[in-house]
């Protein structure tokens, strides 16, 4: 079963400008990791947060966790096209027996005008 | 890293037959994943392979249906069995290199059932 829940499912803005997209889990996680996948292929890993972390960045990408509030939060700044895609949470498990489970929320879908 | 060549990219079957998918891994793994993803749905993981042990399956998949092999550390295989419309997706393959760190995805194989 799904754990993380995104949101928007779907967000639609010009070049140029910010894009955020919202993470909510229900159990306790090693990371949360987010992912990229352009028109159903394969998944483009972008940034993981460990659980002790609270930001990350990676060039234009920004990472907020809250463990507290159980969510997290992608920033994309300064929007291109070329970053129109599917944007995926996944989160990793706590329990996992000694190997890491991702289970993946609902996505994002991101189209960047010119 | 981890470079992942899972074929075919595609195909197109017929009810009741049975698909094979490959994945080939460019190291020696010990973890590999494989996920569906049903149309515009996000990804739901279908089992874990272990080199030399059965693969484990998440709730709502069954061996029968999704028999996987493991004979080494860089090859993995799962078989769509008896198939029929409603495996209509993209199967995914994805491997990671250690406990608590990001997976790689192969391309992915789009299929469809007729």
């Amino acid at each position: 079963s799904q754990q993380g829940e995104e949101d928007p499912q779907a967000l639609s803005i010009q070049e140029g400008e910010n894009a955020t997209m919202n993470c909510s889990y229900k159990t306790s996680i090693n990371n949360l990791q987010w992912y990229r996948q352009n028109s159903g292929r394969g998944l483009v890993h972008l940034i993981l947060i460990r659980s002790n972390e609270r930001e990350k960045h990676s060039g234009r990408l920004r990472v907020t966790l809250d463990t507290s509030k159980k969510s997290s939060s992608l920033l994309i700044t300064a929007s291109r096209a070329a970053d129109t895609a599917s944007y995926f949470c996944a989160t990793d498990l706590l329990f996992s027996g000694g190997y890491n489970k991702l289970i993946f929320g609902a996505g994002t879908r991101l189209a960047v005008h010119p | 890293s981890a470079v992942i060549s899972q074929k075919p990219s595609r195909d197109i079957c017929q009810r009741g037959t049975s698909l094979t998918i490959q994945c080939q891994v460019d190291s020696q793994v010990t973890m590999m994943f494989w996920y569906r993803q049903q149309p515009g749905q996000s990804l739901t993981l279908i089992a874990t392979a272990n080199q030399g042990s059965e693969a484990t399956y998440e709730s709502g998949f069954v061996i029968d249906k999704f028999p996987i092999s493991r004979p080494n550390l860089t090859f993995s295989t799962l078989t769509v069995s008896n198939m029929s419309p409603e495996d209509s997706s993209i199967y995914l393959c994805s491997v990671s290199l250690g406990y608590n760190e990001k997976l790689f995805f192969g391309s992915g194989t789009q299929l469809s059932v007729l």
